[in-house]
């Protein structure tokens, strides 16, 4: 049974048109992660949820949103996407704690044309 | 930080051996292995928390140097499957900071 769930699997968005992207979980995890990876590299983390505690890095474009209505849902806003947000967006949860396994949905490939 | 992985790359036949190292230029208190294969999301191996722990998962086994600030993968009598791109991350607070990954291929 599929544990982290994202949706939907293939997005093709124009330059600018805004896109969202979900993701959901049935492991009932505190922590919620989304990643960008680009081809041939390490999944870069966007931001995470520790609960309804939402934590950006520094690095994150503002035009990436999140937002998690829940623990099951989290979702992945992205305003006004570019040419170079093409990439596969990656969603994770953990039970948080040093020792938690990251769990992974099979990520969203995202074209931006 | 992100931690440092060699080598990049590796190709093996079934069968041989390899190792994947993981450094970093900071303290680790943990490090996580993960493998991702081609097109697919990865997927948890083990978490080495303590120095000199040694964990296994299957025919891989890893250890973690706490003085030296590594971890090495260890992939014995490799198989097909083992083929992907394994990545170690460090751990702070709760978000996990992957190195750049190694790519490893194994051919029959």
């Amino acid at each position: 049974d599929a544990m982290v769930i994202q949706n939907p699997r293939y997005q093709v968005t124009q330059f600018g048109k805004p896109v969202t992207l979900s993701c959901s979980q049935t492991l009932n995890h505190n922590v919620m992660y989304w990643y960008q990876q680009k081809s041939s590299q390490a999944p870069k983390l966007l931001f995470h949820y520790y609960d309804k505690d939402f934590n950006n890095e520094a690095d994150t474009p503002d035009n990436f949103q999140s937002r998690r209505p829940n623990t099951s849902f989290c979702f992945l806003d992205i305003r006004s996407p570019g040419l170079g947000d093409t990439a596969m967006y990656l969603c994770a949860t953990s039970r948080g704690g040093s020792e938690a396994e990251q769990y992974f949905g099979p990520g969203t490939r995202l074209t931006v044309t | 930080q992100q931690p440092v992985q060699s080598p990049q790359a590796v190709i093996l036949r079934e069968g041989e051996d390899a190792v994947i190292n993981c450094s970093s230029s900071k303290a680790l208190y943990s490090v996580h292995w993960y493998r991702q294969k081609h097109g697919e999301a990865p997927v948890f191996l083990m978490i080495l928390l303590k120095g000199g722990e040694q964990m296994r998962h299957e025919k891989i086994s890893a250890s973690f140097n706490e003085k030296k600030q590594q971890s090495s993968l260890y992939l014995t009598a490799s198989q097909l499957s083992y083929s992907g791109t394994y990545f170690c991350g460090t751990e702070i607070g709760f978000k996990t900071i992957f190195g750049a990954g190694t790519r490893l291929f194994v051919k029959a």
